[in-house]
């Protein structure tokens, strides 16, 4: 799977935006782009994920480049519950491989 | 909403113990995992299964580790001979397709003393 890029720790105020960059310059055109996070003392918990187009659940926002070489997670409004480790992964569907590698991701703090 | 559920949440065992961790992944799902993370590092993946067989395993994965799905609802990971560097907490995960959500559990701790 190609690799992510990701800072190591971001903060935002609470309930102000939070734009999470990730970038995969290596993308393959079958690559998923993927999005989770963990919160403390918990498993990884699924945020979104999109192909080629911007898309838009109940947790957040996700927009993707035009070159797909670089994503954004948007969270709205954060809140102090959406402290956690976010992780960005490509999931490439035409590989036959069965896993989601994870890196170490972007460690958002909240400031109330 | 339906939910993973791995058993036990933790588990404290002497190093060459045998040690199953069980998992209940979500019904309709058909392909499964095993994470795991050591305090303070990051998830790592260790095998993923499809159809009943292995599809893809990491080299953590070794001969000590074995997985099973022995009814239609159970999906199991077991370590034969524990080691003091498998404490861990242990994260199962179901997904409905091969490139869909994941789903996780709450995880289960394995302290090897």
């Amino acid at each position: 799977d190609a690799k992510t890029t990701q800072p190591n720790s971001m903060e935002s105020n609470e309930e102000e935006p939070v734009h999470l960059p990730c970038n995969h310059s290596t993308i393959s055109g079958t690559d998923y782009i993927h999005w989770y996070r963990q919160l403390p003392s918990q498993g990884p918990e699924y945020v979104i994920h999109g192909l080629t187009s911007n898309v838009n659940n109940r947790m957040a926002s996700l927009a993707i480049a035009e070159d797909r070489k670089s994503s954004t997670l948007i969270l709205h409004r954060a809140t102090l519950r959406d402290a956690a480790v976010y992780y960005c992964i490509l999931r490439d569907f035409s590989s036959g491989t069965y896993k989601y590698i994870f890196g170490t991701g972007t460690r958002l703090k909240v400031l109330a | 909403e339906p939910e993973v559920t791995q058993t036990p949440s933790h588990q404290v065992t002497q190093m060459g113990q045998e040690v199953i961790l069980r998992c209940v992944p979500i019904s309709n799902h058909l392909y499964f995992y095993w994470y795991r993370q050591i305090l303070g590092q990051k998830v790592e993946f260790l095998v993923s299964f499809y159809n009943n067989e292995i599809s893809e395993k990491s080299e953590i994965f070794d001969d000590q580790f074995s997985v099973e799905r022995p009814d239609g609802s159970n999906f199991t990971l077991k370590i034969r001979s524990t080691k003091l560097e498998d404490s861990a907490m242990y994260f199962c995960a179901s997904s409905e397709t091969n490139t869909g959500e994941l789903f996780f559990g709450e995880g289960s701790r394995l302290t090897v003393l």
